[in-house]
Order: C-alpha cells, then sequence, then structure tokens
C-alpha cells in the first residue's frame, strides 16, 4: 500500500540552527501539507502546496518557514534560526484532490531544538 | 475561521463496552469532516470521512459516526472497543470553500481500553 514517508524521524538540532525536513509523498498525489504537533496539544495547519506554489498557509507558516518541491518526489520543509518553541512533531501529508478527499500522513519526524 | 472542540480529553472504558467520544465543529461554510487515529509512535491514520450524502458513516475497525448539521456535531461510535483500539482520536474538519484548505484538527481525545 503507497504510504507517505518522512526522514529522519527524529531531529536534534542547535537553537538558531537551520532544519530540512523531508517527505516523500504518495506518487499520484498533487496536493501536499506540512502541520506540526507540539507536545500535548492539538495538529495545528502549516502550509498547504500545489501545482509548485504555497496554496494556503497559517499565520504560524511565517518567514522563518519555507517548503519545496525540488524533484518532483521529495517535498521539504525549511526552518531557518530554528527556536526553542519549533520543538514539536511535524508531519507530512498529501492527497489526490483537495478538501474534499483524504489527507494520507506520514509517520512524523520529532523535532527537538535544544 | 472554523474550529473543532473535543471535549473529553481522555475517555476510560472497559473492554467490549461501548464508546462515544465528542466531537464539535464551528464554520461559517459547509464542510467536511473526518476523524483520524493516531496509535503510539505513529502517523495519522484515517477512520472515516464525512463528504456529503448520508449522515451516517462507517469507517475501519467497526468506527462509525453521524454528521448533525443542527448540533454541529460529528460524535464517533463503536458498539463494542478491543484493548488495540487504546489511541488518540482526532476530530478534524475542512471548510467547502475551494482551494487546498488545510484541516483544522480537535485537541483529541485519548481512548483508554481497560481489560
Amino acid at each position: 500500500e503507497p504510504e507517505v514517508t518522512q526522514t529522519p524521524s527524529h531531529q536534534v538540532t542547535q537553537m538558531g540552527q537551520e532544519v530540512i525536513l523531508r517527505c516523500v509523498p504518495i506518487s499520484n498525489h498533487l496536493y501536499f501539507y506540512w502541520y506540526r504537533q507540539i507536545l500535548g496539544q492539538k495538529v495545528e495547519f502549516l502550509v498547504s502546496f500545489y501545482n509548485n506554489e504555497i496554496s494556503e498557509k497559517s499565520e504560524i507558516f511565517d518567514d522563518q518557514f519555507s517548503v519545496e518541491r525540488p524533484d518532483g518526489s521529495n517535498f521539504t520543509l525549511k526552518i531557518r534560526s530554528t527556536k526553542l518553541e519549533d520543538s514539536a512533531m511535524y508531519f507530512c501529508a498529501s492527497s489526490v484532490g483537495s478538501v474534499n478527499t483524504e489527507a494520507f500522513f506520514g509517520q512524523g519526524t520529532r523535532l527537538t531544538v535544544v | 475561521a472554523q474550529s473543532v472542540t473535543q471535549l473529553d480529553s481522555q475517555v476510560p472504558v472497559f473492554e467490549e463496552a461501548p464508546v462515544e467520544l465528542r466531537c464539535n465543529y464551528s464554520s461559517s461554510v459547509s464542510v467536511y469532516l473526518f476523524w483520524y487515529v493516531q496509535y503510539p509512535n505513529q502517523g495519522l491514520q484515517l477512520l472515516l470521512k464525512y463528504l456529503s450524502g448520508s449522515t451516517l458513516v462507517k469507517g475501519i475497525n467497526g468506527f462509525e459516526a453521524e454528521f448533525n448539521k443542527s448540533q454541529t456535531s460529528f460524535h464517533l461510535r463503536k458498539p463494542s472497543v478491543h484493548i488495540s483500539d487504546t489511541a488518540e482520536y482526532f476530530c478534524a474538519v475542512r471548510s467547502g470553500g475551494g482551494g487546498a484548505d488545510g484541516l483544522t484538527f480537535g485537541k483529541g481525545t485519548h481512548l483508554i481500553i481497560q481489560p
């Protein structure tokens, strides 16, 4: 069964460093998303991506964040100058269509900023 | 703007007993509703979804949910739970406004099955 894969599963980084979280969405999917879940809190939407551009972003997704689909298979989230409060589980998701279709989630990357 | 409320952060239930996990939403437009389950150390897996049509939707693992527009609810039910149902359950909503809108999640309900 096709699945969304994320690497790495855990990432520890020093405050102020840049991190790149990687995702391989399901191959025939067209819409890609990033979500985060701070420990003990709800899953929060960060950004959606379609047709090689951001289609929607939340207020969390500020200039510190960027997304890219560099090679037609990977979908990356870059966090510049990480802060302690960026520590969270980051989930990638993809879907065939937009609002009325199921989003498939990856296993997540646990980011710890120290 | 849309929001999702899961009033119960934790629900303990004895094995083979029925369970209902509550979810209420608010939205100014039509919505699509989802329940996701997260087993320990795993990602989010779709249990079921309401897009249109019949208000009673059936999902995997014997779960079902009923969309109630007048009460803006989408409660999840299972008539008889198993120890393997222990997990975190998230209700989520997407607006029907078009585009690639992200899901808005509730805070989650931890279902604890007691033997």
